[in-house]
Formats: C-alpha cells, sequence, structure tokens
C-alpha cells in the first residue's frame, strides 16, 4: 500500500447510527482530500484542506461533517446517512495545493454501506 | 467546469495483447495535464502516466503508452503485452494548470483473460 491508509475498510451501519472514517498520511504531505467513488460514476471531489484548513467543501450534505487536526490526519464524521449514501469514500493527499504533474496519492478507502 | 468521458464501461483483453482505453475530454483551457490512474481490486488508485498538454510528445511508462490529441481532445491509453496484474478500473482524470481538482471519467473496468 501507499502512504495514505484509511480505517475502517468496510463499514455497515443504519441510518440513525454515528460513525467516523479515518485517514492518515504518512508522506509529510500538506493537503488531504476526501473523495466519494459510486458505481458508474466520476469520482466526486467533497472536502479540501490545506495546512489543516478547509479550502473546498463541494455542496455536500451536513450529514458529513469534516475534521482535520493536523496535516497528517483527516476525519470525515457521518450521522443520520441516508441508503443513497453508499458508496467507496477514498482518501487522497497531496504535497500542497499547487496542483500541476504532482499527483494526488489515494488510500484504499472505505467501502461504506448504509442500511 | 471540465467533462472528461470514458465511452468503454468494460473491456476484455487477453494475456499478452494490447487493449486501448479511449477518454475525451471537454475545456477551453489551453494548458493543462492528463492522467490515467488505475484502481485494482484491491481499490488503492495508483497513478499509471501523465502529460502536459503543452508537450506533444506523447508520454510512455513502459507497457503503459497514450496518444494525446490535444485537438481532437482525446487522451487515450494503450496497454501493450498485458498482464494479469493489469486487471483493474482505469479513470482519466483532467487537472488545469494552477489548479488541485482533478476531473475523472466515470471509469474502464478492464479485464485480462489468462
Amino acid at each position: 500500500e501507499t502512504g495514505v491508509t484509511q480505517t475502517p475498510r468496510h463499514l455497515v451501519m443504519g441510518m440513525t447510527n454515528k460513525k467516523s472514517l479515518k485517514c492518515e498520511q504518512h508522506l509529510g504531505h500538506n493537503a488531504m482530500y476526501w473523495y466519494k467513488q459510486s458505481a458508474k460514476k466520476p469520482l466526486e471531489l467533497m472536502f479540501v484542506y490545506n495546512f489543516k484548513e478547509q479550502t473546498e467543501n463541494n455542496s455536500v450534505p451536513s450529514r458529513f461533517s469534516p475534521e482535520c487536526p493536523n496535516s497528517s490526519h483527516l476525519f470525515l464524521h457521518l450521522h443520520t446517512l441516508q441508503p443513497e449514501d453508499s458508496a467507496l469514500y477514498l482518501c487522497a493527499s497531496s504535497q500542497d495545493l499547487t496542483g500541476g504533474l504532482e499527483t494526488q496519492y489515494f488510500g484504499p478507502g472505505t467501502r461504506l454501506l448504509v442500511l | 467546469a471540465q467533462t472528461v468521458t470514458q465511452s468503454q464501461p468494460e473491456m476484455s483483453v487477453q494475456e499478452a495483447e494490447t487493449v486501448t482505453l479511449s477518454c475525451t475530454y471537454d475545456t477551453s483551457e489551453n494548458n493543462y495535464y492528463l492522467f490515467w490512474y488505475k484502481q485494482p481490486p484491491s481499490r488503492q488508485m495508483i497513478l499509471v502516466i501523465r502529460q502536459e498538454a503543452y508537450k506533444q510528445q506523447n508520454a510512455t511508462e513502459n507497457r503503459f503508452s497514450v496518444n494525446f490529441q490535444k485537438a481532437a481532445k482525446s487522451f487515450s491509453l494503450k496497454i501493450s503485452d498485458s498482464q494479469l496484474g493489469d486487471t483493474a478500473m482505469y479513470f482519466c482524470a483532467f487537472m488545469k494548470v494552477g489548479d488541485y481538482k482533478l476531473s475523472f471519467g466515470a471509469g474502464t473496468t478492464v479485464t485480462v483473460r489468462a
């Protein structure tokens, strides 16, 4: 695996549950991302953090709440989710937000099923 | 906003043969980057190859090469001498110069048959 880890790898939750997804990067990067990957759809960027500050919220419903306590850790807190929120949630990191050929490094994802 | 289209949801190829994945994009930008990412069944997405739009020469990484046609806004990926480990979903992605956001296509699932 690359230097980005995610836990748990699989998660089943009811609509009234509260759970959290965790992402950790060991690459010394300063920017971290949450993506949602649904079947047969392009990856959707959800949130972006740079130096612990949120720089992007891509119109994500408030039932998804990100937290970035430091540049190495990123959380996604989940509460009162809907079945349509079932998807693969990917975390990624990059050196910063200058983009270019400095690519984003992805974690293995958390497969979420909302019942 | 940029749109990236991968018109082939699934492709199958015999081991050792060649397969080409198509990708087209829509943009008004002149300077940008294009990427192909691979996501194996284990789900760790990794970068396969990248291309700078201002470079006319097509990028090559071992058995992976691209055919970049800027005027046609086309960026296809060719996998030569396919191996079983190439079985994965492949995503084409676009990024404007000076931006950090990747616009992804919907992906093409490639299955390599033994």
